[in-house]
């Protein structure tokens, strides 16, 4: 069981927004930056989104982060069938002395 | 450009070690942190440390102290994580990634090599 929750899966159709939520607590997201990643079928995930809502060089603004109190949500405008994916929120979690990286279960996304 | 190349895919007995080499290129080794993360068959993604290549200084997740050990060879800009009294549910593809941040640990990772297979059965 994942310390930060994911819907297991979204869809929609080209072209058309999709947006995946991640909840977590006041000890993970409500207290740190997230990131979100996308995983294609057999390859290494990608960095999308780092600091809440930053993308590095090469992420298209079609991506964009945003957080709120204990919960972030990543969005995708322009859907293609390339952006179908797994995707992961991840963030910082200061509930242990030393603290660690917790990441949701990540969420499938379609497009039908 | 940013190279983070892994060792090849390992198949080890229950019980045995396993060490993953992770080589780093193209950005200044001692400047950013590097983090462990792997991945079971058809499940996400679990963080298990970090590593200072500076200072060699680590910090591991609760559930692999005293099993795993990271370490660093700045010579050769070079990470290695080595996971002791291997079981089958450490069966994984385990994965280097880059901090994001320069000097610090923030928990984001913009590189990421490409895995290494780690096969646990008898």
């Amino acid at each position: 069981q994942s310390v930060l929750t994911q819907p297991p899966s979204v869809s929609a159709a080209p072209g058309q927004k999709v947006t995946i939520s991640c909840s977590g607590s006041s000890s993970n997201i409500g207290n740190n930056y997230v990131s979100w990643y996308q995983q294609l079928p057999g390859t290494a995930p990608k960095l999308l989104i780092y600091d809440n809502n930053k993308r590095p060089s090469g992420i298209p603004d079609r991506f964009s982060g945003s957080k709120s109190g204990t919960s972030a949500t990543l969005g995708i405008t322009g859907l293609q069938t390339g952006d179908e994916a797994d995707y992961y929120c991840g963030t910082w979690d200061s509930s242990l002395s030393a603290g660690h990286v917790v990441f949701g279960g990540g969420t499938k996304l379609t497009v039908l | 450009q940013v190279q983070l190349v892994q060792s090849g895919a390992e198949v080890k007995k229950p019980g045995a070690s396993v060490k993953v080499s992770c080589k780093a290129s193209g950005y200044t080794f001692i400047g950013y942190y590097m983090h462990w993360v792997r991945q079971a068959p058809g499940q996400g993604l679990e963080w298990m440390g970090w590593i200072n290549p500076n200072s060699g200084v680590t910090n591991y997740a609760q559930k692999f102290q005293g099993r795993v050990t990271m370490t660093r060879d700045t010579f050769i800009s070079t990470v290695y994580m080595e996971l002791s009294r291997l079981r089958s549910d450490d069966t994984a593809v385990y994965y280097c990634a880059r901090e994001v941040s320069l000097d610090t640990a923030m928990g984001a990772f913009d590189y990421w090599g490409q895995g290494t297979l780690v096969t646990v059965s008898s």
